[in-house]
């Protein structure tokens, strides 16, 4: 199984900044990588799909890039509505896996 | 606009079975793979099970393999999670989701509950 190692597991900003989210697989998955962002009592929802392509709907302050085995998630701007759980999954290879998450609150 | 609605979760003792179901609407259910994934409480995202559009291939998580059963009616735009000899570590929020072999998981249900616990 590939695993997705995701970093930090928690992270505390302030308004307006920016702030970056790594994850690592444990082998090359080919940018066949998403974000996803959770939203306390929500179902998460698909942010970036393809490392580096925003979903329909998603502002633009999101940013995935990333290739091979490192990829990150970049919020510029942050904004009260960011707060949130956000996730990395590989769909590369059967199982696909995700993350372990990344809470995100505002400092 | 796209809907995934799953029912039929509940408490339910370690050992007994449960049937979760979902069902589809604002896409032509019969042509995209569907998933399950489970969160457990407080934890993060596992990945399931999946079906293909016509059936023909379905994969499992090996945590559940042997035990739990998806399967779909496309004439009913609904997918099922038959699950069997649960287990306390079954105890999750089962979400069901639209994606397939390198396509993203691109919309989600709201969850059902499951609990396993005597």
């Amino acid at each position: 199984d590939i695993q997705m190692t995701q970093s930090p597991a928690s992270l505390s900003a302030s308004l307006g900044e920016t702030v970056t989210i790594e994850c690592r697989a444990s082998e090359d998955i080919y940018s066949n990588l998403a974000w996803y962002q959770q939203k306390p009592g929500n179902s998460p929802q698909l942010l970036i799909y393809d490392a580096n392509s925003l979903a329909d709907g998603v502002p633009s302050r999101f940013s995935g890039s990333g290739s091979g085995t490192q990829y990150s998630l970049k919020i510029n701007s942050l904004q009260s509505e960011d707060v949130a759980s956000y996730f990395c999954q590989q769909y590369n290879n059967y199982p696909w896996t995700f993350g372990g998450g990344t809470k995100l609150e505002l400092k | 606009e796209v809907q995934l609605v799953e029912s039929g979760g509940g408490l339910v003792q370690p050992g007994r079975s449960l049937k979760l179901s979902c069902v589809a609407s604002g896409f032509t259910f019969s042509n995209y793979g569907m998933n399950w994934i489970r969160q457990a409480p407080g934890k993060g995202l596992e990945w399931v099970a999946y079906i293909s559009s016509g059936s023909s291939y379905i994969y499992y998580a090996e945590t559940v393999k042997g035990r739990f059963t998806i399967s779909r009616d496309n004439a009913k735009n609904t997918l099922y999670l038959q699950m069997t000899s649960l287990r306390s570590e079954d105890t999750a929020l089962y979400y069901c989701a639209r994606g397939a072999t390198v396509v993203p998981f691109d919309y989600w249900g709201q969850g059902v509950m499951v609990t396993v616990s005597s």
